[in-house]
């Protein structure tokens, strides 16, 4: 398996509820991020996790928690959100060792808040 | 931080010409410069890269060059096909605990015309 892949597609969730984004790969990598994309815009990086623990925490919001339970998976929970989260989220992960490891993304889940 | 700029932000081009993308970015200790192509409603995907060792790297119709002098680097694009438009995004990365953390360019939106 050579991807990675992400679930749901989309996803359209109230101010008051609670969801969680799940990004999954199979390749051994054991670098996996979050970043999120507003229209028109460049992906920004908001969380590395790095041999399942986390490693980078780009100042994001309470309301954003991400989780690593093991090395091929990656959730992200959401709660409390505002309109203004509206964005693409896409995971990535890349090998993790000494060196430059390319990252590969996922295809994203596009999140809709109301 | 590292800041990385990208022009043009749009690039109109007929199908067999050249196209030539150009990023700056800031910290000097960055190592990695990765480019990736996002056609709309699809993941950004990593088309060529560059580590700060490499002066020019070229895989069929695409090349990367880098100067770390001037702390610039560019992507072209030859004999350009209607399938190469999409948005093109360049990223730089400091990194050599095995994973990196990208910070992405502006993106240019290409469009080749039959």
């Amino acid at each position: 398996d050579t991807e990675v892949t992400q679930t749901p597609k989309h996803l359209v969730m109230g101010m008051t509820n609670k969801k969680s984004l799940k990004c999954e790969q199979h390749m051994g990598h054991r670098a996996m991020y979050w970043y999120k994309q507003k229209a028109k815009k460049p992906p920004e990086l908001m969380f590395v996790y790095s041999y399942e623990k986390l490693s980078i925490n780009e100042s994001v919001p309470s309301r954003f928690s991400p989780e690593c339970p093991n090395s091929s998976l990656l959730n992200l929970h959401l709660h409390a959100l505002q309109p203004e989260d509206s964005a693409l989220y896409l995971c990535a992960s890349s090998q993790q060792g000494t060196g430059i490891n390319e990252q590969y993304f996922g295809p994203g889940t596009r999140l809709t808040v109301t | 931080g590292e800041n990385v700029e990208q022009h043009p932000s749009t690039l109109s081009v007929q199908e067999g010409d050249s196209a030539v993308i150009k990023c700056t970015y800031s910290d000097s200790a960055s190592n990695y410069f990765p480019w990736y192509k996002q056609e709309l409603g699809k993941r950004p995907q990593l088309i060529i890269d560059i580590r700060s060792n490499v002066g020019e790297k070229k895989d069929q119709r695409i090349a990367v060059t880098l100067n770390k002098t001037a702390k610039h680097f560019s992507l072209h694009i030859t004999e350009t096909q209607p399938e190469d438009s999409a948005v093109y995004f360049c990223a730089a990365s400091i990194g050599n605990t095995g994973f990196q953390k990208l910070v992405f360019g502006t993106g240019t939106r290409l469009l080749v015309s039959p």
